[in-house]
């Protein structure tokens, strides 16, 4: 079964830096394209960026570029996304999701995980 | 950066009606590269649609796409309970970012 499994919640403070991941399994990690997308309570999915696993390409969108940091591991099939110092505006869920097509940058997202809920505050 | 606006906010439809979802793009959306994703609360969201026409693996034929260009839809035929949900359209045509459009909430009347 192509599946990915992320992370679980995480609960920080400002200021404080974190990592969260998102394992991908039953197809060929290296082969697709991964994005990440913030849901804010109660409202829409935000498109952040993406990274192919087989070269550690990536792309941001402009208002996450500088902000957080897309990674990946392929010896272990999983990809990150990581703060250096978190914000209560970063309260969020996290979703990744692997494109539809190899090798496809520019694609919809077929398969994801079940998100990563995380809560910033003092 | 291509935005896309989705109307209605709020659909208030009854079970077996057919339901029309509209987004409309700032720009044209190259080689139609818009999809529309299903999300109930709880639950990270569900692909429908790509390539603006083309169901994804086990949606059943009740949901269709279509539009280019700027304008798209998403019809679904005969409500069923389980449909109603909150829709999303998104472009990939340009990128980055692939963008979504600010949802369509499709609640029981």
């Amino acid at each position: 079964e192509v599946q990915l499994v992320q992370s679980g919640a995480e609960v920080k403070k400002p200021g404080e830096s974190l990592k969260i991941s998102c394992k991908g399994s039953g197809y060929s990690f290296t082969s697709y394209w991964i994005g990440w997308v913030r849901q804010m309570p109660g409202k829409g999915l935000e498109w952040m960026g993406i990274i192919y696993p087989g070269d550690s390409d990536t792309r941001y969108s402009p208002s996450f570029q500088g902000q957080v940091t897309i990674s990946a591991d392929k010896s272990i099939s999983t990809a990150y996304l990581q703060w250096s110092s978190l914000k209560a505006s970063d309260t969020a869920m996290y979703y990744c999701a692997r494109v539809l097509v190899p090798a496809t940058a520019r694609d919809a997202f077929d398969i994801w995980g079940q998100g990563t809920m995380v809560t910033v505050s003092s | 950066e291509i935005v896309l606006t989705q109307s209605p906010g709020t659909l208030s439809l009854s079970p077996g009606e057919r339901a029309t979802l509209s987004c409309r793009a700032s720009q044209s959306v190259s080689s139609s590269y818009l999809a529309w994703y299903q999300q109930k609360p709880g639950q990270a969201p569900r692909l429908l649609i790509y390539g603006a026409s083309s169901r994804a693996t086990g949606i059943p034929d009740r949901f269709s796409g279509s539009g280019s260009g700027t304008d798209f839809t998403l019809t679904i035929s005969r409500l069923e309970p389980e449909d109603f949900a909150v829709y999303y359209c998104q472009q990939y045509g340009s990128s980055p970012p692939c963008t979504f459009g600010q949802g369509t909430k499709l609640e029981i009347k």
